[in-house]
């Protein structure tokens, strides 16, 4: 499929243990973003990146968050010492950021989300 | 600070009507918005989307509406049907930016 995919789908872990999700874009989407959403509440942007500019880190709640995105593609979202509150569904999304021309709409195209639980 | 809302969190509504999403925002500076709609399990998809500098944009049964006065935008489905039933959320942003994503309201569209 030519999709947004992330993995795992869904991840149990213990409080105070690391984890990482990954997320493969769209080939070719220059943009890749990641979103969580918690139980009842819409989605809360954490970090996106565009091209080889430096990443907004502007919505990652803590230090225990951090992202990195390889060649421009593969990305990996790593929550270190996990809590109870970072049970989420973890979203990640890509785009083409539009550069001519009239008004680019940032469309995101999102996986399948990742639903971690900390136990 | 929520600078995207949907006040209602559940609409019902009886199919072939019209449904009415509605969505408030606080920054005059957002160049578009975009309605995104969830089903369970399931990451949310595109539906359709407005530039700042246009106040109505249709796309088959969805219409978007955007009053930039008012700081609103509504999303009207017509005739609803059975299959639009899922969680639909506005977002807001800028060209090659982040969205902020109002709180969500689950359509229901009952037969």
């Amino acid at each position: 499929g030519a999709g947004v995919s992330q993995s795992p789908s869904n991840k149990v872990t213990e409080k105070g243990k690391d984890v990482e999700l990954r997320c493969d874009p769209i080939s070719g989407h220059t943009a890749l973003y990641w979103y969580r959403q918690s139980l009842g509440q819409g989605l809360e942007f954490l970090i996106y990146f565009q091209g080889n500019s430096a990443p907004d880190k502007s919505g990652l709640p803590s230090d225990r968050f951090s992202a990195e995105r390889t060649g421009g593609s593969v990305s990996t979202l790593t929550i270190q010492r996990t809590q109870q509150e970072d049970s989420a569904v973890y979203l990640c999304a890509s785009s083409l950021v539009g550069t001519s021309g009239g008004p680019a709409y940032n469309e995101q195209f999102f996986g399948p989300g990742t639903r971690l639980t900390v136990l | 600070d929520q600078q995207v809302k949907q006040n209602s969190p559940s609409l019902s509504v009886q199919e072939g009507r019209i449904s009415i999403l509605n969505c408030d925002y606080t920054n005059s500076m957002f160049d578009y918005f975009l309605w995104y709609k969830k089903y369970p399990a399931e990451g949310p998809t595109f539906l359709i989307s407005i530039s700042s500098i246009k106040d109505k944009n249709e796309d088959g049964r969805f219409t978007v509406f955007l009053n930039k006065s008012a700081k609103h935008l509504s999303l009207h489905i017509v005739p609803s049907q059975p299959g639009d039933s899922a969680v639909y959320f506005c977002a807001a942003g800028n060209q090659g930016g982040k969205l902020i994503f109002g709180q969500g309201t689950e359509l229901s569209v009952k037969p």
